[in-house]
């Protein structure tokens, strides 16, 4: 069974330009989070979607971050204008019955 | 919200000895506690979970233990490994939510 998969594996930005992370998680599962790892920290919930409802964005910079999962299935986490504290790896998981199963993760950098 | 603390930012053992990472928690409603273990430069694999309804759990030379009236758990760790060398974070999350919140991290060293 394929894993969780996310790309780009890399990004690097200036500020103030936008990208797109994508993730397709494993199939089957209906629950799908985002995470923010800044370097040396734990991942920090961004949002997270059951089927493809938001169930919690309240971590999510709505500003700037968007997120959404339209079928159930692949997701899409944009950032709209970059900022230095943005970078991170940004990680995404599924899960059906509770573990959750993550992707290789996209660190990006913002210049 | 919930919150993880874990207390030992790094933890170095021999190899062969034990290793104890302790994480407590503030939700007395947290029900789920999963461990997570990261490889240098890979992503998180799960390692092992205990549910409230239990105070222990064992797998293989895992062993998790949950103290609900200090709002508190352990990952132990025996017949350490140089493949154990890696950052392990704790993690809670409340029965009736999906959402796992997560501890800073534990970064373990097997010294051979």
């Amino acid at each position: 069974e394929a894993g969780v998969t996310q790309s780009p594996r890399y990004a690097v930005l200036q500020e103030g330009q936008a990208v797109s992370f994508w993730c397709d998680p494993i199939s089957g599962h209906d629950t799908l989070y985002w995470y923010q790892q800044p370097r040396d920290q734990g991942p920090q919930l961004l949002v997270y979607f059951r089927d493809e409802a938001v169930i919690d964005n309240s971590q999510l910079p709505s500003d700037r971050f968007s997120a959404v999962r339209p079928k159930g299935t692949n997701s899409t986490l944009k950032i709209q204008s970059a900022k230095q504290g943005d970078t991170a790896t940004y990680l995404c998981a599924s899960s059906l019955t509770g573990q959750e199963f993550f992707g290789p993760g996209t660190r990006l950098t913002v210049l | 919200g919930e919150k993880v603390e874990q207390h030992e930012s790094t933890l170095s053992v021999r190899e062969g000895d034990s290793a104890v990472i302790n994480c407590t928690y503030t939700d007395t409603a947290s029900s789920y506690f999963p461990w997570y273990k990261q490889e240098a430069g890979k992503s998180l694999h799960f390692v092992i979970d205990i549910r409230s309804n239990v105070d222990r759990k064992q797998s293989q030379r895992l062993t998790v233990l949950l103290d609900k009236k200090a709002k508190r758990f352990s990952l132990h760790i025996t017949a350490t490994q140089p493949e154990d060398s890696a950052i392990y974070f704790c993690a809670a999350s409340l029965s009736n939510t999906n959402k796992v919140v997560f501890g800073t991290g534990t970064r373990l060293q097997v010294l051979p």
